[in-house]
């Protein structure tokens, strides 16, 4: 079976330092990940993800994440931290070999606090 | 705008009075889907659908029900609502095809916030 883990709880953070959220994932096959952004009162909002290719992925408002396939890991970066990057973040992963069709699998997601 | 609309944004109902929560994408996507979004527990697959009239449970399919007659829309029911329903729901969609577009990226929708008394 498939699923996310997520360490942290709470990121905290001060402005204009980097900034890492966890996550690791395990799989049968290989995997698809991704990352997605919810800030309050909102739906979620897609980052970045990871099909093949470059292990190092950028998505939106400045965030990289790495894909590290012996580590299992797949963490979500930022070079300098924004007092706005205060949001709920998700890692999700999703099974390549798996028969069928398999849903996203969602860790139970980070809180991200930047402090000004 | 491409985008995912839910309606309503915000619901109070009581126990055992059905209720719809309506979903639609205007994207033209194959796959639809339901989640559930609890404090430490993350979002929950309640169901989804790859296609019109194609539908199947998730994780948490349990006092759910959906139905898919257009490709737009997705309407999640709760015909017997019950506390323990009480959440944060999210519908999402993404394009679909083969192998149910598992590397395609779900766009969600604003949310649901429903209360059972």
């Amino acid at each position: 079976a498939q699923s996310v883990a997520q360490p942290e709880d709470q990121v905290n953070v001060a402005e204009g330092n980097p900034l890492t959220v966890k996550c690791t994932y395990s799989v049968s096959g290989n995997p698809y990940l991704f990352w997605y952004v919810q800030y309050p009162n909102r739906g979620l909002q897609f980052l970045l993800k990871y099909i093949t290719g470059d292990n190092l992925v950028k998505g939106s408002y400045g965030f990289e994440a790495e894909f590290n396939k012996s580590q299992t890991s797949f963490h979500l970066k930022k070079p300098s931290a924004l007092v706005s990057d205060s949001a709920l973040y998700f890692c999700a992963v999703r099974d390549i070999w798996v028969a069928g069709n398999t849903p996203l699998v969602f860790g139970k997601g980070t809180r991200l606090s930047v402090i000004a | 705008e491409a985008q995912v609309t839910q309606n309503p944004r915000y619901l109070i109902t009581v126990t055992g009075k059905k209720l719809t929560v309506t979903c639609s994408q205007n994207m033209n996507h194959e796959y639809m889907s339901w989640y559930r979004q609890d404090p430490g527990l993350g979002l929950r697959q309640i169901y989804y659908s790859m296609n019109v009239e194609v539908t199947d449970k998730g994780d948490v399919p349990e006092g759910y029900k959906v139905s898919r007659k257009e490709k737009r829309n997705f309407p999640l029911i709760l015909e017997s609502p019950s506390p323990n329903q009480t959440s944060l729901y999210f519908c999402a969609s993404s394009l679909g095809g083969a192998l149910g577009g598992r590397a395609d990226t779900q766009y969600f929708g604003p949310g649901t916030r429903l209360t059972v008394l």
